[in-house]
């Protein structure tokens, strides 16, 4: 198993462009979650997805976008790059109603905005 | 809205000390992760705690979690330099698919 995998690693965008970052796991994970990591700030949830079509927003949704449309695969949008949005971004799964596994983490993409 | 809160942030330890790292939250939850980050890392679990008493050990880190008084400790016995990372804690409150995480305590341990 390869776990979640995340690309790109690493990646320069100008202010207004946009791009999406992939994520995909091969665990049968029904959970998948986006969290964005800033300094001094732990982690924050973006969004997430209790299965395949289903997604929510969770603490700092604004500016990103998702689906779902299989198991596998959780695609993070950002639809108009700003500044702000420069971070590390890290997917997560985890089985469903799992509270006794914990989320795995991918590698991370490491995305700056000029 | 649920609040989770890291103590020390920074932790400078000498080899061989104990210590404690405390993540206190706002909310009722019964279920608390403890992760590892190593600088340019992804994070690692290190603990699941699910209920009231729980304590759980991993060679040197031990956790427990009081679900009433709304923490959970991180306790680090004879620090080796390997324990060097930065830890968080993360509660949630549904069924695993949304955490919430303090603000992570960087551990140096000194020679």
């Amino acid at each position: 198993n390869a776990g979640v995998t995340q690309t790109p690693k690493f990646q320069v965008l100008k202010t207004g462009q946009s791009m999406t970052l992939q994520c995909a796991q091969d665990m049968n994970h029904e959970y998948m979650s986006w969290y964005r990591q800033d300094p001094g700030m732990g982690l924050r949830l973006i969004h997430y997805s209790v299965g395949a079509g289903i997604t929510d927003q969770g603490e700092v949704p604004n500016g990103y976008n998702v689906s779902r449309s299989t198991t596998e695969d959780f695609p993070l949008r950002l639809l108009s790059a700003a500044p702000s949005q420069t971070s590390v971004y890290f997917c997560a799964s985890s089985l469903f109603g799992g509270g006794n596994q914990p989320q795995h983490f991918g590698d991370g993409t490491r995305l700056s905005i000029l | 809205e649920l609040k989770v809160e890291q103590n020390p942030l920074f932790l400078s330890m000498q080899e061989g000390k104990n210590y404690t790292i405390y993540c206190n939250y706002s909310t009722t939850s019964d279920r608390l992760y403890w992760y590892r980050q190593d600088p340019g890392k992804s994070l690692e679990s290190l603990f699941v705690l699910l209920s009231n008493g729980a304590v759980k050990q991993e060679g040197r880190l031990m956790a427990s979690l009081d679900t009433k008084a709304r923490l959970s400790t991180l306790h680090i016995t004879a620090a080796v330099h390997d324990l060097s990372a930065t830890y968080f804690c993360a509660v949630d409150r549904t069924s695993g698919s949304r955490l919430t995480f303090g603000e992570g305590t960087q551990l140096t341990v000194n020679p």
